[in-house]
């Protein structure tokens, strides 16, 4: 099973500030399978990444997401206040495996 | 467009089962795999498994084995996921998302409280 680890657990930023996460694979992500998520209370997470970095339809170009093998990065440029929620990544194929979530808060 | 539509919160006591729906609709049901995954209060997200809709041939997560079944009911373009000899542990939210030709999950039910509890 592939490991994910994201960090921090948690980021706290203001409105207009630039938001880096991360994740880490114990093993190598197989053909860049890897996707990050939003995630607001009470709802289901939302598709923002996958490939590593092609933004899902309707997703603004703020987020950016990078990286390959075992290290990859999610950017948000300059936080809008609707951006404060919980991110996941997720490493799919035949099964899914999913990293703890960071969440970004308001300071 | 693509629609997940899942059956309502459950409560449940301990060694019950509960059985939860996902109705989809807006695509050929059998065209793509559907998830189940699984987030208790206030953790992550957990996969446990997923079905075929096709051939309605499932694979799960090794901790589930045994517990969970998968099916499908082609003529009503619907999944199920049951899970059995509950514990309080299982209490969560659960999720059914599908898959695309990509392998990803871009489309995700609602999600279901399954509350269990003496």
């Amino acid at each position: 099973e592939n490991v994910l680890t994201q960090s921090p657990g948690t980021l706290s930023l203001s409105p207009g500030e630039r938001a880096t996460l991360s994740c880490r694979a114990s093993q190598s992500v197989s053909s860049g399978h890897l996707a990050w998520y939003q995630q607001k209370p009470g709802q289901a997470p939302r598709l923002l990444i996958y490939g590593a970095s092609s933004r899902a339809t309707g997703v603004p170009d703020r987020f950016r997401g990078s990286g390959s093998g075992t290290d990859f990065t999610l950017t948000i440029s300059r936080l809008e206040p609707e951006d404060f929620a919980v991110y996941h990544c997720q490493h799919y194929g035949n099964s899914l495996t999913f990293g703890g979530g960071t969440k970004v808060e308001i300071k | 467009q693509v629609h997940l539509v899942q059956s309502g919160a459950e409560v449940k006591t301990p060694g019950a089962s509960v059985k939860v729906s996902c109705k989809t609709s807006g695509y050929t049901f059998t065209g793509y795999f559907i998830h189940w995954i699984r987030q208790a209060p206030g953790q992550g997200l957990e996969w446990m498994g997923r079905i075929n809709p096709n051939r309605g041939v499932t694979n799960s997560a090794q901790k589930f084995q045994g517990r969970v079944t998968m099916t499908r009911d082609t003529s009503i373009n619907t999944a199920y996921m049951e899970l059995s000899s509950l514990r309080s542990d299982d209490t969560a939210v659960y999720f059914c998302a599908r898959a695309d030709d990509s392998m990803v999950t871009q489309f995700w039910g609602q999600g279901t409280l399954v509350t269990v509890s003496s």
